[in-house]
């Protein structure tokens, strides 16, 4: 079974930097294909995808948000780590991270579990 | 950086309609488009894949069609349980989410 927690500190200042950990069981991200990826909601908005990290440390970055944001792994920890800099009011968010799947053949690939999230404020 | 429309944005229907919602990708995305169901305070499921595969689990009712650019999310008779709101995403290059759809009682 597969599971993922977000944590990190949900209150940050304007211009702070946010770091975010997701801890993971189920799975290795050692694995050809496997990847965790962070996606954030604003309050009543919509999901926004914010980075992937794969098996073989590939990084991939929301274009309008890449000069802020940083992923890392650590698979002996069973961790991801997301930096996000320069952290405005409008950051203001559930942070969910979540395991993308991808099948042996081909390229289709989804997110299908997903941790229960954590809601981060920025306000002074 | 491929861009995904959802639309309606909300609709309210009443228990067993027949409820469409679309998605249209900003350019070409083949069969890579996802349907993820979303209850409030919960994290997004998936319902289907491939835009027309069933996830295991995932009740019959649910069904996607699509290629291309347009895409199509069909619950065939609405359940109490299926009000919730419900998102489409872009997996050909990376991912990117539609704005959601939020369904409602009428």
């Amino acid at each position: 079974q597969i599971t993922l927690k977000e944590s990190g500190p949900t209150l940050v200042k304007p211009t702070e930097t946010l770091t975010l950990t997701c801890t993971f069981s189920g799975f290795s991200l050692n694995t050809f294909g496997v990847g965790v990826g962070w996606i954030r909601q604003p309050p009543g908005g919509a999901l926004e995808w914010l980075t992937l990290i794969y098996w073989d440390d590939d990084k991939r970055y929301s274009p309008s948000l890449q000069s802020r944001l940083t992923i890392t792994k650590d698979t002996s920890k069973h961790q991801v780590v997301l930096t996000m800099t320069n952290m405005d009011p409008v950051d203001t968010a559930t942070y969910y991270c979540a395991h993308r799947h991808k099948f042996l053949t081909g390229n289709m690939n989804y997110f299908d579990s997903w941790g229960q999230g954590t809601l981060v404020t920025v306000s002074s | 950086d491929i861009q995904m429309t959802q639309s309606p944005s909300s609709l309210s229907a009443s228990v067993g309609d027949r409820v469409t919602i679309t998605c249209r990708a900003s350019q070409s995305i083949s069969n890579f488009l996802n349907w993820y169901q979303q209850e409030p305070g919960k994290a997004p499921k998936i319902l289907i894949y491939g835009a027309s595969s069933l996830q295991s689990g995932v009740p019959s009712r649910f069904s996607g069609s699509g290629s291309g650019t347009d895409f199509t999310l069909t619950i065939s008779s609405l359940q109490p349980e299926d009000f919730a709101t419900y998102f489409c995403q872009q997996c050909y290059s990376n991912a990117g989410f539609g704005g959601g759809t939020k369904v409602e009682i009428k």
